[in-house]
Order: structure tokens, then sequence, then C-alpha cells
């Protein structure tokens, strides 16, 4: 079973650009689900997809977007960076379909803004 | 709305002692809870969760936790602590039965502990 994976590990971009994050989701899940942690902090329900859509969002700007894919792989975008958007960003998959199906969590991107 | 409060920041024990780690919560309706750790460098894993029924949870590593509706707490508790077991210790609410992924997490326990 292919756990949940992130890509890329590490990355540094400037104020004002735009950066994508990529979320492979565990086999057999078909919700995926971003966080944001900032640096000693838990973390915070950005939004989640479900069957491509998004399905819940928590309290971030519209610049932060996103897209579910039909494999259910998904892609956590970003525009206009500033400096606060610095943190380690995880993405966690699920199973949606009227059982309970915990969270399997990526390994994270950590990003910093400059 | 619902939040998490975590009111450690952090805890130091010696290994082989009892741990306990608060977490207090406010939720509009029935609670679902849960418990993650997160190593460095580690996404988080779940410890256990409540959802209804025996306020005594067991989970993982030996960890167990107490729902307790009356004090909206739902502290982590291990009989003895081994070195492994320290990271940083999540408490989240929220979600749903069938919807983990929109929990509110609080800000983290970091556990350290001593030989």
């Amino acid at each position: 079973e292919t756990g949940v994976t992130q890509s890329p590990t590490h990355l540094i971009k400037t104020r004002g650009q735009q950066v994508t994050l990529r979320c492979s989701s565990q086999s057999g899940h078909n919700t995926v689900s971003w966080y944001q942690q900032a640096l000693g902090q838990g973390p915070q329900f950005i939004f989640q997809y479900y069957r491509e859509e998004e399905n819940g969002r928590g309290n971030f700007p519209p610049r932060f977007s996103g897209l579910q894919f039909p494999n259910y792989s998904s892609e956590l975008n970003v525009n206009a960076l500033e400096l606060d958007d610095s943190a380690l960003y995880l993405c966690a998959s699920s199973f949606t379909g009227g059982r309970y199906s915990p969270l399997h969590f990526g390994n994270g991107t950590r990003l910093t803004v400059t | 709305a619902q939040s998490v409060t975590q009111p450690d920041i952090h805890i130091t024990v010696s290994e082989g002692a009892s741990l306990e780690l608060r977490c207090n919560y406010s939720y509009g309706a029935t609670p679902y809870l849960f418990w993650y750790v997160q190593s460095p460098g580690q996404g988080l894993q779940l410890l256990l969760k409540y959802f209804s029924g025996d306020t005594l949870v067991q989970g993982i590593k030996g960890f167990e936790a107490e729902f307790k509706r009356s004090q909206s707490s739902f502290n982590l508790r291990k009989p003895s602590v081994h070195w492994s077991d320290a990271a940083e210790y999540f408490c989240a609410v929220g979600g749903g039965f069938t919807n983990a992924g929109k929990s509110t997490f609080g800000d983290g326990t970091t556990l350290t502990v001593k030989p």
C-alpha cells in the first residue's frame, strides 16, 4: 500500500511569486485535505477536495486554491506569496464513503518565503 | 466555532515515568476527538480517537485517553514513557465520523524524555 507522498520536500520562493505543491493520496482514498502548519503551531485546515471539487474550506483567502485530479491526487496553489505563508504544508488523504476513515498524512512540504 | 486548547507547550518526563497531556475543546455538538503524534520532519500519525461509547479509549503505542464531557477535556495518558515517545503531540476536534479531514488542531505539546 502506497502512502501519502508530497513534493517537493522543500521550497524557497520570493514574496509575490506563485507556488504549486503536489500530493499523491494513499491508494484506496478519494479525499484530500490540506493543512498549513506554521512554526510552533498546530495544523490549520485550508480546504478539502472530494470528487474533484472543493468540499469545505478553512479561514484562508482565495489566493489559496486547489485541484483534485481523477486519480485523486491533488495540488495546492498559492498566489501572491506573503512572508506569513512560510510554513509546513501537510496533505492528508482519507476515504469518504459512509464509514470512518482516519487521515493519513504525508511528510509535508516546507515552504520558505523571502 | 470549534477550538482546542493544549495548555502545556512543553513537558519533560523521565523515562519510565507516567505521562499526561492535557487537551480542552470547545464544540457545539457531540465532539469527535483525536490525538496525533508528530516526529521531527514527519507528518502526523493518529494515536487514538473518540467518537462515542466508552469514555476511555485505547490507542497505539500504549497510549490511552479519557473523554470527560463535564470538563470538556480529552487528556492523553501513558503509564510508562519510553525515550522513543519524545515528539510533538496534537489534540484535534471535529471532522465527523465519515470526514476526519476538517479537524481543528491545538497548538501541540512538545514532549522531552530524560534518560
